[in-house]
This record gives C-alpha cells, structure tokens and sequence, in this order.
C-alpha cells in the first residue's frame, strides 16, 4: 500500500528556517517524480517544488532561492528544506507522486502546517 | 488570482447532477490534460479524474470528467451527502514555470 507521511511542520519566526520531511512507503522515492504542494489556510493549492527521478529540480517563482527539495534513497524519505521563511510561506505541505500527465498527483499525504509569525 | 477559473461554489440535492466547471487558456488547458481533485473538509486532495476524463481505480463512475478547447468540466451525477467537499481542476501552463497549475476551488454543498 502506498503511503506518504510528512513531518516537520511548526510555529517559525520570519527569516528562520525548517526542514520537512515526507517518508514513503509501498514505492520508491527516487524512482519516482515527487511534489511539494501547500495551501494557505482557507486558500487553494499552489505547486510548489518537483524532484524528478534522474535528479533534476524545480521551484515556484514564490519560492525560488529559499527552498530546496531533496531526497535520501536509504531512508525513501523527500524533503523540502525552507530558508528565509515568510509569513505568506504559512500553510499546510503536503507530498505527493507525481506522475505528471500519465496520472497526475496520484498519491498525496495528509499534510504538515507550517506557521511563520512573530 | 488563479491561472485556471472555477466557480467559488456550487450546489445540489441528493440524488442531482451537477457540473463544476474550469475555464483557462491556450497556453493551459487547450495544450494538455486536466486532471481533477477532490478535497474532502480537513483532508489531503486526492485524485479524482486524470487526463481529462480517466478515473482512478476505486473512483465511481458518478464521477466524469470533459474537456472541450479551454474548458473542462467534471460531473457528478446520484450527488451524496458525502460529495460535499472542494473540487480543484488541475493542469500545466506552457508560459509559466509552475509545474502544476489549480484552480481556486470550487466548494460543492449537498443541500
């Protein structure tokens, strides 16, 4: 069974940084596309960040320079290291698949609430 | 405001169909798939149709979705009071360097 379970959210100060986690199960990390997704509280989902299987990474134009997606293949665990920390960065993350346009975000977890306020 | 335009909300009685609709551009929609999620309150999205119209396995067939140049739709038909939740459409969009783009999110209410 696939499974996908993030950590790591919590209250940060503006400028400060966190690192989140999402551990896998029932597929492998790095053979697969994974996404970093998050929705401010009441608002919709915005994309935020993909590691492709080979390697390559992308980012959100809102977060470029401040986030870097990273994967451990012994762990099968993705990350998502956050830096300069803004209060419009407050929402829930959340991982998941990505198969892109064979299937989409087929899998997500149930999501880590990051909160940046004084 | 969002690359892809969905109604705020939407609603219907047990038992009706009703359609949630995406409205978007060239650049999005009339160049690739669409995919829809399902937001159930307090819980992760999760897949509901994929390119354009394909159900994951376990979906119901009450669940359709269409597209037609830049607009999608996804149809639920026998609506239950457990298909209250947000439904976003999704895509890419050629002129930005989003990977995915959503829509805002339409809130269906089963009244």
């Amino acid at each position: 069974e696939v499974q996908l379970v993030e950590s790591g959210g919590g209250l940060i100060q503006p400028g400060g940084s966190l690192r989140l986690s999402c551990a896998a199960s029932g597929f492998t990390v790095s053979s697969n596309y994974m996404s970093w997704v998050r929705q401010a509280p009441g608002k919709g989902l915005e994309w935020v960040s993909i590691i492709y299987s080979g390697g390559s990474t992308y980012y959100a134009d809102s977060v470029k320079g401040r986030f870097t997606i990273s994967r451990d293949k012994s762990k099968n665990t993705l990350y998502l290291q956050m830096n300069s920390l803004r209060a419009e960065d407050t929402a829930i993350y959340y991982c998941a698949r990505d198969l892109q346009e064979v299937a989409g975000l087929d899998y997500w977890g149930q999501g880590t609430l990051v909160t940046v306020s004084s | 405001q969002s690359v892809l335009t969905q109604p705020p909300s939407a609603s219907g009685t047990p038992g009706q169909r009703v359609t949630i609709s995406c409205s978007g551009s060239s650049s999005n929609i009339g160049s690739t798939y669409v995919y829809w999620y399902r937001q159930l309150p307090g819980t992760a999205p999760k897949l509901l149709i994929y390119r354009n119209n394909q159900r994951p396995s376990g979906v119901p067939d009450r669940f359709s979705g269409s597209k037609s140049g830049t607009s999608a739709s996804l149809a639920i038909s026998g609506l239950r009071s457990e298909d209250e939740a947000d439904y976003y459409c999704a895509t890419w969009d050629d002129s930005l360097s989003a990977n995915w783009v959503f829509g805002g999110g339409t809130k269906l209410t089963v009244l």
